[in-house]
């Protein structure tokens, strides 16, 4: 199993500028989390999903989108890029709500908005 | 409201050397709490989690925690630091069924001195 992957590892955007964070599991779980991680601080959440075609708002969802169609992908769309949305976005997923503790993380993107 | 507090921003030991990593949390009912690391440019791995039974909770690597509820604290120990040991570590709260999500500390950067 790869686990939990995201692609880029690294991205530098334009102010206005739009992209989307890819995020893939194989481990067929059904709770999907989108985090971002800024410097001296814990993660905060953006978006998660219980399932595929379902997904909710974290702590800070503005600026951001997410669809789940599969059970594998959780995309995030940035749509107009701002400096303030420069973070670490981390991917993460658990097998469902009893086990939610346990996620497993993917490797991060590193996002720079210039 | 939730919250998980680090006090310590970094904590310094010398190889060999007991470490503890400290996290006091502020939730209502019943907390369920969690460490995990991150190594350099890695994403989140799980290493120990309380839910009930002993306070005394072993995990990863040789690591425990010991969940104290009169102190609301849940301080990370190993009783022998190893320079590997060197990461960032993430205190995490959830209370289950409730908001259903997890809210991570700060973070707290252990250096483990040869």
């Amino acid at each position: 199993n790869a686990g939990v992957t995201q692609t880029p590892k690294f991205r530098i955007l334009k102010i206005g500028q739009s992209m989307t964070l890819q995020c893939t599991q194989d481990m067929n779980h059904n709770y999907m989390y989108w985090y971002r991680q800024d410097p001296g601080m814990g993660l905060k959440l953006i978006y998660y999903s219980v399932g595929a075609g379902i997904t909710d708002k974290g702590e800070v969802p503005n600026g951001y989108n997410v669809s789940r169609s599969t059970t594998e992908d959780f995309p995030l769309r940035l749509e107009l890029a701002a400096p303030s949305q420069t973070s670490v976005y981390f991917c993460a997923s658990s097998r469902d709500r009893v086990s939610q503790e346990t996620q497993y993380f993917g490797p991060g993107t590193r996002l720079l908005v210039l | 409201a939730q919250s998980v507090a680090q006090p310590e921003d970094q904590v310094k030991v010398a190889e060999g050397n007991p470490l503890t990593v400290k996290c006091t949390y502020s939730v209502s009912g019943n907390p369920y709490l969690f460490w995990y690391v991150q190594y350099p440019n890695r994403g989140l791995q799980f290493l120990l989690k309380y839910i009930t039974g002993d306070n005394l909770v072993k995990g990863s690597y040789g690591f425990e925690a010991e969940f104290n509820k009169s102190q609301t604290s849940f301080h990370l120990k190993k009783p022998s630091a190893l320079v590997s040991d060197s990461a960032l570590y993430f205190c995490a709260v959830r209370v289950p069924n409730r908001d259903d999500k997890i809210i991570f500390g700060k973070g707290t950067r252990l250096h483990i001195l040869p």
